[in-house]
C-alpha cells in the first residue's frame, strides 16, 4: 500500500523560498500511470491545488502560483519536491503530498488524488 | 480559475440523507466527467470517497453517491450516521484542478 510522507522546515521567513519534500513509501514512483501533486490548505480555508509531476519531469502548475512554484522529481530516492519562492504570509498553510491517478485500472482516463500524505503545516513569518 | 461553489454547511440527523453542491462552470465541472469528491476530518487528511462523478473507491460505503447535471454535481450522503460529520470538498479538472470551498456537514 503507497504512503506519502511530507517534509521540510515548519517555519520559513517572509520573501524566502519554501522547499518540502514529499517521500514515497510501500511502491515505486515510476510505476503505473501517476502524477504526483502538491495541494494546501490555509488554517479554515478551502483545498489549493498547487501543481503536478510526472516521473519524466513533465510539469503542470495553478496559474495564479506559476510563476513561484517549481516541482521536481528524485526517482532514486523516491521523492518529489515542491519549492515556491517569495513568500508572503498568505503561504502559511499546511501542504500535502498526494498521488493523481489519471488512468485506471482497464486503462480508462480518469482523474483523482489518492492516497494523500499526513500534511505538515508550513509558517511564513519573520 | 475560481473555486468551486458549494454551501457552507449542511445538516441532518441520523438515518437521513443530505445532499452537497459543487457548482462550476463548462470549462470545469460541466466540461468533464472528472468530478471527485473528498471527506476531511478535523486535524486530518482528505479522504477519497468519489471520483469520475459517481464511482465509489473500495472501502467506501454504498451510503455515498454522487451525480452531475450540466455543471453542478452533487454528493449524496443517505442512511446519515455520526462518524460522517466532517467537512467534504469537491474538486474538479479543468485542464488543472479546481477544488470547491468546502461543506460542513453535521449530524444532529
Amino acid at each position: 500500500q503507497v504512503q506519502l510522507q511530507e517534509s521540510g522546515p515548519g517555519l520559513v521567513k517572509p520573501s524566502q523560498t519554501l522547499s518540502l519534500t514529499c517521500t514515497v513509501s510501500g511502491g515505486s514512483i515510476s510505476s503505473g500511470s501517476y502524477y504526483w501533486s502538491w495541494i494546501r490548505q490555509p488554517a479554515g480555508k478551502g483545498l489549493e491545488w498547487i501543481g503536478r509531476i510526472y516521473t519524466s519531469g513533465s510539469t503542470n502548475y495553478n496559474p495564479s502560483l506559476k510563476s513561484r512554484v517549481t516541482i521536481s522529481v528524485d526517482t532514486s530516492k523516491n521523492q518529489f519536491s515542491l519549492k515556491l519562492s517569495s513568500v508572503t504570509a498568505a503561504d502559511t498553510a499546511v501542504y500535502y503530498c498526494a498521488r493523481l491517478v489519471v488512468v485506471n485500472e482497464a486503462q480508462q482516463p480518469t482523474r483523482w488524488f489518492d492516497p494523500w500524505g499526513q500534511g505538515t503545516l508550513v509558517t511564513v513569518s519573520s | 480559475q475560481s473555486a468551486l461553489t458549494q454551501p457552507r454547511s449542511v445538516s441532518g440527523s441520523p438515518g437521513q440523507s443530505v445532499t452537497i453542491s459543487c457548482t462550476g462552470t463548462s470549462s470545469d465541472v460541466g466540461g468533464y466527467n472528472y468530478v471527485s469528491w473528498y471527506q476531511q476530518h478535523p486535524g486530518k487528511a482528505p479522504k477519497l470517497m468519489i471520483y469520475d462523478v459517481s464511482k465509489r473507491p473500495s472501502g467506501v460505503p454504498d451510503r455515498f453517491s454522487g451525480s452531475k447535471s450540466g455543471n453542478t454535481a452533487s454528493l449524496t450522503i443517505s442512511g446519515l450516521q455520526a462518524e460522517d460529520e466532517a467537512d467534504y470538498y469537491c474538486c474538479s479538472y479543468a485542464g488543472s484542478y479546481v477544488f470547491g470551498t468546502g461543506t460542513k456537514v453535521t449530524v444532529l
